[in-house]
């Protein structure tokens, strides 16, 4: 089974900063997809973005954007020019190619100081 | 602007009664998919369908949980006789089959005193 593993429980950063939160995995397959989703304390679970495993151009939503390195298996998020508004948690998770059931980490709760 | 919705956004009841949660998902989605968070546990996937079926429900406890789905707009989670152990906050999310993204409603939190 796969796990996805977030070593990160906490982190905090400066506004306008630039801000990484790693994402760890283990899977024996070769076609997947990853996600990172944001969970602010009004408790939505929002969608960040999305990386398919078979693409190696590294997705970018914005200001948010992923480091996807397949063979050490990472997938960390780079948020840039960070906001108030970016304080949550980030959840990274992980599905099979043709199986949507998703498998989350443990999250890291990100604040952003004024 | 297309969301999933959910009622009620919180629930405080007694152990012992029957809770019902509701959602609907973002209308053309055909996969629908129930999730409990807690602190200690994360985030669980209870159950899942896909065009309406069950494809998916060994999450969830089967003595007193049941998911169903009585039309493509509607998908329900009960508990009863509900226990402080269900305290949490249930998602549903929905996805479209070809796409394996799924997009989350805002959540029920349910309190079993």
């Amino acid at each position: 089974a796969q796990t996805v593993t977030q070593s990160q429980p906490e982190m905090s950063v400066q506004e306008a900063e630039t801000v990484t939160l790693s994402c760890t995995y283990d899977t024996s397959e070769s076609n997947y997809y990853l996600f990172w989703y944001k969970q602010p304390p009004s408790r939505q679970m929002i969608l960040v973005i999305r990386q398919e495993a078979y693409k190696q151009q590294n997705a970018t939503e914005n200001r948010f954007s992923v480091n996807f390195q397949k063979a050490a298996k990472s997938f960390s998020l780079k948020i840039s020019d960070s906001q108030l508004g970016d304080t949550a948690m980030y959840f990274c998770a992980f599905c099979y190619f043709g199986n949507e059931k998703l498998t989350f980490g443990t999250g890291t709760r990100l604040t952003i100081i004024p | 602007d297309a969301r999933v919705t959910q009622t009620p956004r919180d629930k405080v009841t007694e152990m012992g009664q029957e809770v019902t949660m509701r959602c609907q998902p973002i209308l053309g989605h055909n996969t629908v998919f129930w999730y409990r968070q807690t602190m200690m546990q994360g985030l669980e996937l209870l159950a899942y369908f896909r065009n309406r079926a069950p494809l998916d429900d060994s999450g969830m406890p089967k003595d007193r949980f049941s998911a169903e789905m009585p039309d493509a707009t509607l998908a329900t989670l009960k508990i009863q006789p509900s226990e402080p152990r269900d305290s949490a906050v249930y998602f549903c999310a929905s996805g479209w089959d070809r796409e394996e993204t799924q997009y989350f409603g805002p959540g029920t939190r349910l309190l079993v005193l």
